[in-house]
């Protein structure tokens, strides 16, 4: 039973350029959340996506824009990249409406370098 | 919204000690807090999640309580191993019907054989 996959693990962009992120969600989960880890901060919510839409945004700018597949998986992207992107993203997910559906599993990340 | 705060950045302790993890929230109080450890370059792993009318949970080493009153949640690793070195996280979602979890910027836990 695969768990949550992310790709790439590692990538690096110059300001300006956009990227696409990837993930897979666990076995017979349908729901994706991504998150922005900052060196030595915990991880930030950006949004989660639910049945191919949008459920929930955090705090991030239009820049970070997402889809979600009828096969459950997911992208993120960024546009306009800045400096300040650098970071470890992560996917995680879960079952809406499951039992531990509270619970999330996180993917290794993409280790994004901006320079 | 959610303010989790764990006060340690980093927690030093001998082999076989027990070690406790503190971590305050506030402008919500949540109806359980979860608990997750995160090596160097991976993704959090889940560990446990106590609720609100839960005062104590345990897994084999590992004990989370859960005190409303102060706001706060402790964690201890019994009997600490080198292997448990690791940053453990404290989340809580950051309102009634909301699903944005919100973590602490983390303890980084490290046993000295």
């Amino acid at each position: 039973d695969a768990g949550v996959t992310q790709s790439p693990t590692h990538l690096i962009k110059t300001r300006g350029q956009q990227v696409t992120l990837r993930c897979s969600p666990k076995s017979g989960h349908d729901t994706v959340s991504w998150y922005q880890q900052a060196l030595g901060q915990g991880p930030q919510f950006i949004f989660q996506y639910y049945e191919e839409e949008e459920r929930q945004r955090g705090n991030f700018p239009d820049r970070f824009s997402g889809h979600q597949f009828p096969n459950y998986s997911s992208e993120l992207n960024v546009n306009a990249l800045l400096l300040g992107d650098s970071a470890l993203y992560l996917c995680a997910s879960s079952r809406t409406g499951g039992p531990e559906t509270e619970k999330l599993f996180f993917g290794s990340g993409t280790q994004l370098s901006v320079l | 919204s959610q303010k989790i705060e764990q006060n340690s950045e980093a927690l030093n302790i001998q082999e076989g000690k027990t070690a406790t993890l503190t971590c305050n929230y506030t402008n919500y109080s949540p109806a359980y807090l979860q608990w997750y450890r995160q090596d160097p370059g991976r993704g959090p792993v889940f560990l446990l999640l106590i609720r609100e009318n839960e005062k104590e949970k345990r897994k084999e080493r590992l004990k989370v309580t859960f005190d409303t009153t102060l706001k706060q949640s402790l964690f201890h690793i019994t009997a600490s191993q080198p292997a448990d070195s690791a940053t453990y996280l404290c989340a809580s979602y950051s309102g009634a019907g909301s699903y944005q979890l919100t973590f602490g910027k983390g303890t980084k836990l490290s046993v000295i054989p």
